[in-house]
């Protein structure tokens, strides 16, 4: 009950295009869903979070749907460029509780 | 530039050796986190200092043993290794004492070699 589901595993897209990330989960007590993005060498720097009482958050180019029935919620990047070439990690979590990140997908931008 | 800061960078030790992983975080935050990763995976939660006290401690072997001197410093004590402890060690902090109810900063990671 507390993995988390993320697919695809790796992503390659043409710049310009849309990339798009997918994860599920199944404790229905999370209510706490960020998304980590992560370059070669560095730590996870948060990217976007969303909680359940909306069901979709845009930053920038960077958008989550949520969809609560579903238990799924998805990373939306437009207009993808090289430097979004990076490994993308969903999480789920309760308040207060660790949350549980998914095994990440390998994103590549090609120019 | 992330504002959490760890030393060394680089760490390659013996099964028989003693190290220490440092931590350090100036933007306030009381709640400290060491986490595991591994090459190609997520990482895997270790340790939570909430208040500089341990909160959480996810089952890990005695042969890690963390520390929190102040509000600002976390250390990770290494002893008595094995090569599959190899991975990088990332160190995270959050604003709130609750420990996960934001946004983690992490670190830039210790590289750990054991050898």
């Amino acid at each position: 009950q507390q993995q988390v589901k993320q697919s695809p595993q790796s992503l390659i897209v043409q710049k310009g295009g849309i990339s798009i990330i997918n994860c599920a989960y199944e404790n229905t007590a999370f209510d706490y869903f960020p998304w980590y993005q992560q370059f070669p060498g560095k730590g996870p720097a948060l990217l976007i979070a969303i909680r359940p009482d909306v069901s979709e958050k845009k930053e920038g180019r960077f958008t989550i749907s949520f969809n609560k029935s579903a238990k799924q919620f998805s990373l939306h990047i437009m207009d993808s460029q090289p430097g979004d070439s990076a490994t993308y990690f969903c999480a789920a979590g309760t308040y207060g509780q660790n949350f549980v990140f998914g095994p990440g997908t390998r994103l590549s931008v090609l120019p | 530039d992330t504002e959490v800061t760890q030393t060394p960078k680089h760490l390659v030790m013996g099964m028989t050796n003693k190290k220490s992983l440092k931590c350090e975080q100036h933007m306030g935050h009381r709640a400290m986190y060491w986490y595991k990763q591994k090459a190609k995976k997520p990482p895997e939660l270790m340790f939570v200092y909430s208040y500089e006290k341990l909160s959480i401690n996810e089952s890990v072997p005695s042969r890690f043993s963390p520390e929190c001197p102040n509000s600002s410093l976390l250390n990770l004590h290494l002893h008595a290794l094995q090569p599959e402890d190899s991975a990088l060690y990332l160190c995270a902090s959050s604003q709130a004492g609750v420990p996960n109810t934001g946004e983690l900063f992490f670190g830039e990671g210790s590289r750990l070699t054991v050898l």
